[in-house]
């Protein structure tokens, strides 16, 4: 299982940011499995942005629900993430990872390298 | 849904235990049998070392526990290596099918 996170490394305030996960190993659409993004500012903790489920559905932060959009393609096995509205606070590592909801296991259990996104005019 | 509540640094020598616990509510820690914890050292990516409150994936040293009581959930390092330097995060699934971190704790070895 591997899943790697892609986009551009900087973009300016204001813009929308999209981020895409290329996954290999799993199918989103087997029962239990998931993505999420999770993003971590330098120096700072890790924070749960969004995740998307095996029957599509989308679940969100409360706090950034408004300016965030999970969607998928399962066919390149991929999951997109926009942030719309980014702002320099949002600089920060972006990481997608591997979710499972099923008997044995519940979480997040392989992640990306993660990708570096600078916010700045 | 708020960052569950961890203390920001634990410190110890090497060979001894330490516990960092991880607080939220009933609507998150105290609701489900969901908590992981990962590790993550300086410029690397987080990884996982307890799911499920008290699981070891495999590979994971068994200096690793985790607990639960309450809306409270624990990871114990046991015999402290130098190794474990690191920072430390607990996570839990929520009563609106989202997840949450705490806000990471920094173990030190003396």
């Amino acid at each position: 299982v591997t899943l790697r996170e892609s986009g551009p490394a900087s973009v300016k305030p204001t813009q929308t940011l999209t981020l895409t996960c290329t996954f290999s190993g799993f199918s989103l659409t087997t029962g239990g499995m998931s993505v999420s993004w999770i993003r971590q500012p330098p120096g700072k903790a890790l924070e749960w942005l969004a995740h998307i489920d095996w029957d599509g559905d989308q679940y969100y932060t409360t706090s950034l629900k408004t300016r965030l959009t999970i969607s998928r393609d399962t066919s390149k096995n991929q999951v997109v993430l926009t942030m719309a509205n980014m702002d320099p606070v949002d600089t920060g590592t972006y990481y997608c990872a591997r979710t499972k909801t099923d008997f044995y296991y519940h979480g997040m259990d392989v992640w990306g390298p993660g990708t570096t996104v600078t916010v700045s005019s | 849904q708020s960052a569950l509540t961890q203390p920001a640094s634990v410190s110890g020598s090497p060979g001894q235990s330490i516990t960092i616990s991880c607080t939220g509510t009933s609507r998150d820690i105290g609701g489900y049998e969901y908590v992981s914890w990962f590790q993550q050292h300086p410029d690397k990516g987080p990884k996982v070392i307890i799911y499920d409150v008290s699981n070891r994936p495999s590979g994971v040293s068994s200096r690793f526990s985790g607990s639960k009581s309450g809306n409270t959930a624990s990871l114990t390092i046991s015999g402290l290596q130098t190794e474990d330097e690191a920072d430390y995060y607990c996570a839990s699934f929520t009563s609106i099918n989202t997840w949450v971190f705490g806000g990471g704790t920094k173990v030190a070895v003396l």
